[in-house]
């Protein structure tokens, strides 16, 4: 059983176009999270949703949307892409958004040309 | 404002042989301290944490690490290295309370064990 599944696995796409990732999660949590990971590994939080309610914003660009019909889903939407857009992005969840260990996804390798 | 640091981009161990990883942190407050594995093209895994209580925490795979208040450090060992246990390693910080959860990971320590 799948716990975190994103999809895409791989996204190769040119500057300028809109392109989104879906997240679900089957472990009945109630934080979901996004984070986008460097060329250089280096992991840094992008959004996090508790119970569909944006609780983190960390300062990305308002062409990144994310969006959370329920609380097992939490999906990225990105507009206009750059170069500079090209990473890894991971999902993940958590029980709640208070101490515990997070689950993540697989990935999802973003290649913008 | 907190911060984690992983001194050593990559460690070097023979098969068979102890292994430590290095972190350590700042944090206000009391701190929730994470270990996460990488394997190439997967993601993050979940080895262990600390909350609270013994400062001695065991995890996943027979990893274990050391939480010390007064160096701010929480390094990752293990006593007998495996080839397999080759991978990233991150250490994580949990931010204040009101910050949602949001996890802050140090750069990563790239783990090589040789047979």
């Amino acid at each position: 059983d799948t716990a975190v599944s994103q999809t895409p696995k791989y996204l190769v796409t040119q500057m300028g176009n809109d392109k989104s990732i879906k997240c679900e999660q089957n472990l009945g949590h109630d934080t979901m999270y996004w984070y986008k990971q460097d060329s250089k590994k280096f992991l840094k939080i992008m959004f996090s949703y508790n119970n569909k309610e944006l609780i983190i914003n960390e300062t990305v660009p308002n062409r990144f949307s994310p969006k959370s019909p329920d609380k097992a889903h939490l999906n990225l939407h990105i507009n206009s892409l750059e170069l500079g857009d090209s990473a890894v992005y991971f999902c993940a969840s958590s029980r709640s958004s208070s101490g515990n260990e997070q689950f993540f996804g697989p990935g999802t390798r973003l290649t913008v040309l | 404002a907190q911060s984690v640091a992983q001194p050593e981009d990559q460690v070097n161990v023979a098969e068979g042989n102890p292994l430590t990883v290095k972190c350590t942190y700042s944090v206000s407050g009391n701190p929730y301290l994470f270990w996460y594995v990488q394997y190439p093209n997967r993601g993050l895994q979940f080895l262990l944490k600390y909350i609270t209580g013994d400062n001695l925490v065991k995890g996943s795979y027979g990893f274990e690490a050391e939480f010390n208040k007064s160096q701010t450090s929480f390094h990752l060992k293990k006593p007998s290295a495996l080839v397999s246990d080759s991978a990233l390693y991150f250490c994580a910080v949990r931010a204040l309370y009101n910050q949602g959860g949001k996890l802050i990971f140090g750069q990563g320590t790239e783990l090589s064990v040789k047979p």
